[in-house]
């Protein structure tokens, strides 16, 4: 079935580094691809989402490139803030059938300090 | 965006009692679902509620554990029955928006001790 696996964590981090949080999927279809993230004590929240090949999704200074050839979407900061500390989770869902479930990777819990 | 509204935020039950979670979304959905995180872990799906009528269970969970019920468009409960410590969990519902294909929308989660 679907699949989703991202880099293992945490990731530690120095405010205005760069992060990189890689994502590989598995499909059989034709995925939409979703970055969430999740506060410390919240609920997840869309972060940026691509819909086919090549798309970039951005939003608050991530970005993610949905690459086909190498069933990647790697989510990409150039200067990370302490609030951007948060668990990071990648998610695929069917783009050709409405209403399916999101299939999610396991997360990875991302530590930026001043 | 579709807002989801989750209560209660937090609970600490006991074992063998019953909790039962309720979500509200502020406009029409077409789906909506319930996810169960356990300590350190992803999202698992644990069903998909139906307007009116059973919802459909993923594997490893049933519907004498996990009654869902889902009576109109914008809301759906969530029953964790007879609970065990192996229940504790955050539990959250989703919306997918009915304008907006293949995005869903998070309630903020129930943490649900057991003890």
């Amino acid at each position: 079935g679907d699949s989703v696996t991202q880099m293992e964590g945490p990731v530690t981090l120095s405010e205005e580094a760069f992060l990189t949080i890689n994502c590989t999927y598995t499909a059989t279809g034709y995925p939409s691809l979703f970055w969430y993230v999740q506060y410390p004590g919240e609920g997840l929240q869309l972060l940026l989402k691509a819909t086919k090949a090549d798309d970039k999704g951005s939003n608050k200074g991530f970005e993610a490139t949905y690459r086909k050839e190498t069933t990647s979407f790697h989510l990409e900061k150039g200067s990370v803030q302490v609030s951007d500390s948060a668990v990071y989770f990648c998610a695929l869902s069917d783009r050709n059938q409405a209403g399916t479930a999101l299939i999610f990777g396991k997360g990875t819990t991302l530590s930026v300090s001043s | 965006s579709a807002v989801i509204s989750q209560k209660p935020s937090r609970d600490i039950c006991q074992r063998g009692t019953s909790l039962t979670i309720q979500c509200q979304v502020d406009s029409q959905v077409t789906m909506m679902f319930w996810y169960r995180q356990q300590p350190g872990q992803s999202l698992t799906l644990i069903a998909t509620a139906n307007q009116g009528s059973e919802a459909t269970y993923e594997s490893g969970f049933v519907i004498d554990k996990f009654p869902i019920s889902r009576p109109n468009l914008t809301f759906s409960t969530l029953t964790v029955s007879n609970m065990s410590p192996e229940d504790s969990s955050i539990y959250l519902c989703s919306g997918l928006d009915s304008l907006a294909k293949n995005i869903q929308y998070f309630g903020a989660g129930t943490r649900l001790s057991v003890l």
